[in-house]
């Protein structure tokens, strides 16, 4: 079964751009969760998306949003980037029902200049 | 905000030794897991823990629960020099059968030496 996969893995924006994440998980999870892990904060939940659903959203600005199709892929957006927008952004695939064991892409690795 | 604590910070031992991880954290918690990060990739699943399980194992790995104590351990028994990672717990705070927010400690830096 193929992983989760994320795109692009690196990315370079400017201050003021937006910019959007996409990841595709495993086949037959329906629950994406999303991440942002600096060396100052670590790893911090962004949101989870279930079914098409945000079930779950973390402490961030409204700059940060996301949303999941019918076939389970989701995007996230961040507009409006900030410097400290700079980060890895992981994406996790879950089963979602009954299953808690979440598994991690890659990663986008986003510089904000 | 940080549920799990981890310690220590970073772990140097020598190839065939056992490392031992320990996680704090401060809410209850339906269960809690362990996760591996190599070099700034993405997370591996090691191993979950339930609420109610005090002791679990999974090849060279075995992980404690003491809810009363709010602290987990993670030990790798004959480390070898692919364990070199950074090693992190996981809860998720929620009531309920469960939740898939998770929340990150700092993690435990391991270095194997070959």
């Amino acid at each position: 079964k193929a992983g989760v996969t994320q795109t692009p893995r690196y990315l370079i924006k400017t201050r003021g751009q937006q910019v959007t994440l996409s990841c595709s998980p495993i086949s037959g999870h329906r629950s994406v969760s999303w991440y942002q892990q600096t060396p100052g904060q670590g790893l911090q939940f962004l949101f989870e998306y279930f079914s098409e659903t945000q079930r779950n959203k973390g402490n961030f600005p409204g700059r940060f949003s996301g949303r999941q199709f019918s076939n389970s892929r989701s995007e996230m957006n961040v507009s409006t980037l900030e410097l400290g927008d700079s980060a890895l952004y992981l994406c996790a695939s879950s089963l979602g029902i009954g299953s808690y064991e979440q598994y991690f892409g890659p990663g986008t690795r986003l510089t904000v200049t | 905000s940080q549920q799990g604590e981890e310690d220590p910070q970073a772990l140097s031992i020598q190839e065939g030794e056992n490392a031992t991880m320990n996680c704090s954290y401060k809410t209850s918690i339906n269960n809690l897991q362990w996760y591996r990060q190599n070099s700034g990739r993405g997370l591996v699943h090691l191993i979950l823990i339930r609420s109610n399980e005090r002791e679990k194992h999974s090849g060279r790995l075995r992980v404690t629960l003491d809810t009363s104590k709010k602290s987990s351990s993670l030990l790798i028994t004959a480390s070898r020099a692919a364990d070199t990672a950074s090693y992190f717990c996981a809860t998720d705070a929620a009531s309920g059968a469960g939740s898939y927010q998770l929340t990150f400690g700092k993690g435990t830096k391991l270095s194997v030496i070959p």
